[in-house]
Parts: structure tokens; sequence; C-alpha cells
């Protein structure tokens, strides 16, 4: 089936703009996680929608950071007044159940590339 | 998360089982440890994971020690497009992941 999407796959904006990111995850998938890597570095987590619990938006960096997710389907990541430290690739990441007792596997989309200039 | 340590870097000849060892000394008894590999400019894939019976399936093999405190991820038959950094990564269920450095595995015609 279709795995986890994310537009755009690129993004260029001017430092000082807001940009809005998407992340489409894997039907039925009830867990959503943003994540955030810079270049030549591990990936950061950024925040965890899990169903209708409130979100763990501890990885969030400041408060120029924000996420949205409607139930368990699309998440939007948005990011006022961006600055050139914001210059990073966006990984987006779904997961489910699979039995009862066992463990989450993340299926992780392309990643939305953006560049602050 | 329990924390864990992987060397920097590895090699192996293509054709070749590649053995990936992981330190987790302080995993705690609900926590999994999960493997992914991140090939590079692209997302990261999930592998393997386990509690504390190896595990096998079509891409790789996990092998826990008895007292869990270690593991090893091995690729039976390594090739070229194997070559990615690779994650161990231990956590409880449904949390985030805490990626560290990885180890980078080159593999060599």
């Amino acid at each position: 089936g279709a795995g986890v999407s994310q537009s755009p796959s690129n993004k260029v904006t001017e430092k000082g703009k807001d940009v809005e990111l998407r992340c489409d995850p894997i039907s039925g998938h009830t867990a959503l996680y943003w994540y955030r890597q810079r270049l030549g570095q591990g990936l950061e987590f950024l925040i965890y929608f899990q169903g209708n619990s409130a979100p763990d938006k501890s990885g969030l960096p400041s408060d120029r950071f924000s996420a949205e997710r409607t139930g368990e389907s699309v998440s939007t990541l948005t990011i006022q007044r961006t600055q050139q430290e914001d210059s990073a690739v966006y990984l987006c990441a779904s997961s489910s159940l699979r039995f009862a007792g066992g463990a989450y596997e993340q299926y992780f989309g392309p990643g939305t590339r953006l560049t602050v200039t | 998360d329990a924390k864990t340590t992987q060397p920097t870097s590895m090699d192996c000849a293509e054709g070749r089982a590649a053995n990936l060892p992981c330190n987790h000394s302080t995993i705690s008894g609900n926590e999994y440890v999960y493997w992914y590999r991140q090939i590079h400019s692209q997302g990261p894939q999930y592998i393997i994971h386990g509690l504390k019976n190896n595990e096998t399936n079509e891409m790789a093999s996990l092998i826990i020690t008895e007292d869990r405190k270690s593991s090893t991820l091995i690729l039976p038959h390594a090739t070229l497009r194997d070559t990615a950094v690779y994650y161990c990564i231990v956590r409880v269920v449904d949390s985030k992941l805490t990626f560290g450095k990885g180890i980078t595995l080159s593999v060599r015609p």
C-alpha cells in the first residue's frame, strides 16, 4: 500500500517568512512523528501525535515551531519567521500497533528539504 | 529511553556477512531493541526489532544476548545497496525514536 508521503519535497524560503510542511501518514496509523535532520547530523525528535491524546511537544526547539494533526490523518508542521538554522530535512513517520503486546515500528516519509536563505 | 553505543564505522566485502554490534547495558525490561538504517539522502528505514529472543526477517537477523545488554545485527549477504548508516535504538513501545550517530557500514566490491 501507499507509504508516508510528504510535501513539498523541497522548499526554499527567505529568512523571516513562514513555511508549512505537510505529512500524509499511512492510512490507519494512529501515531505520527516529526523529526528534523540537519546536514551531516542525526535525527532530532520534534513532536509526536497519538490518537486523541495531547501531543508530545517536548522536542520543538522554539515557539516558532508548531504542528497540528486532524484526527488520524494529515499533519502540518509550521515554522514561523524562519531562520537560517532552520535549514534541514524535516521527516515525518507514522506507526501502528501490529499485534497485541507488540512493539511499534515507524515508517518514514522521504522528507522535506527546507533551505532558508 | 536507554542509550546505545555503536562503533563509528565498519566495512565489509560484498557477499559476506556484516555483523553490526550494539551495546545497551542500561536497557530496561520493557524496552525493545530496534534497528533502522538510513541510506544517503533517504528517510530512515525500519529493519528489525526484538525484546529478548533472536529475530529474523527477510532483511536481517537480530541476536540479543541473554542479559540483553548487547545485540548484533546480521546482514547475511551484504550488497553494495546495504551501504548506509545503521542505528541501534532501545525504546519502550510507541515512544519517539532517539537516534544516536549510528554506525556507517561501507560495503566494498
